[in-house]
């Protein structure tokens, strides 16, 4: 156990509205990261941080932003949802022997 | 770019037989490599990874994996397989030179396991 939480764990949300995931960890780990899963897809990065305020974009970082405040949260914001981000999220870290651990992820609805 | 492909969406063993989930990745360094397993409506588990040194990789449940740089693999094996092996299985190589010194993980679109009576 990483020490990793997401909440919520489920949502379903109308296309339009903005919605913030958040990812906490106990262990103080620089490095953070969230993925969306998708059927075909496997995991994507989105967006991943390296210090409180340091962030920067992965692969499918459109439509979504990032903010981390302090160590242990790492928060995701659609700002303005579409049914294409349907999708389940996770939130990892970097813990030791360059490994990731992984959260128990959020199911996100967008209807 | 690194980049894996997992060959074989879907896999169906019966129970006791060899399990093989096929993984060949491209990287442009010597790769770091992963193997994550994901249970119905849970998060991925690391099952085991090769860094360097020994080239044969033994994880958790009886798995394990080898390191094949000549062929661009990284095969994971069972000898045999349990009901309790059904679930999803991600292979992974790791992209290093991110901004802050990070790295991420390139997924391939994973391998559904079924293990029949």
């Amino acid at each position: 156990d990483a020490g990793i939480t997401q909440s919520p764990r489920h949502k379903v949300t109308e296309t339009g509205t903005p919605v913030t995931l958040r990812c906490h960890q106990t262990e103080n780990h620089r490095y953070m990261y969230w993925y969306r899963q998708d059927p075909g897809h496997g995991l994507r990065l989105i967006h991943y941080s390296y210090g409180v305020k340091d962030t920067d974009k992965g692969e499918v970082s459109d439509g979504y932003s990032v903010s981390r405040s302090k160590t242990e949260d790492f928060l995701l914001t659609l700002e303005s949802a579409t049914s294409s981000q349907t999708s389940v999220y996770f939130c990892a870290i970097n813990g030791g022997g360059e490994t990731q651990y992984f959260g128990p992820g959020t199911r996100l609805l967008v209807l | 770019a690194q980049s894996v492909t997992q060959l074989g969406s879907h896999v169906s063993v019966s129970e006791g037989a060899l399990v093989l989930l096929r993984c060949n990745y491209s990287s442009s360094v010597p790769p770091y490599l992963f193997w994550y397993v994901q249970y119905p409506n849970q998060g991925l588990q690391l099952l085991l990874k090769y860094t360097t040194g020994a080239t044969l990789v033994k994880g958790i449940n009886g798995f394990e994996a080898e390191f094949k740089k000549s062929e661009t693999s990284f095969h994971l094996t069972k000898p045999s397989a349990h009901m309790s092996d059904a679930a999803e299985y991600f292979c992974a190589v790791r992209r290093v030179g991110l901004t802050g010194g990070g790295n991420k993980l390139t997924f391939g679109t994973g391998t559904q396991l079924k293990v029949e009576l």
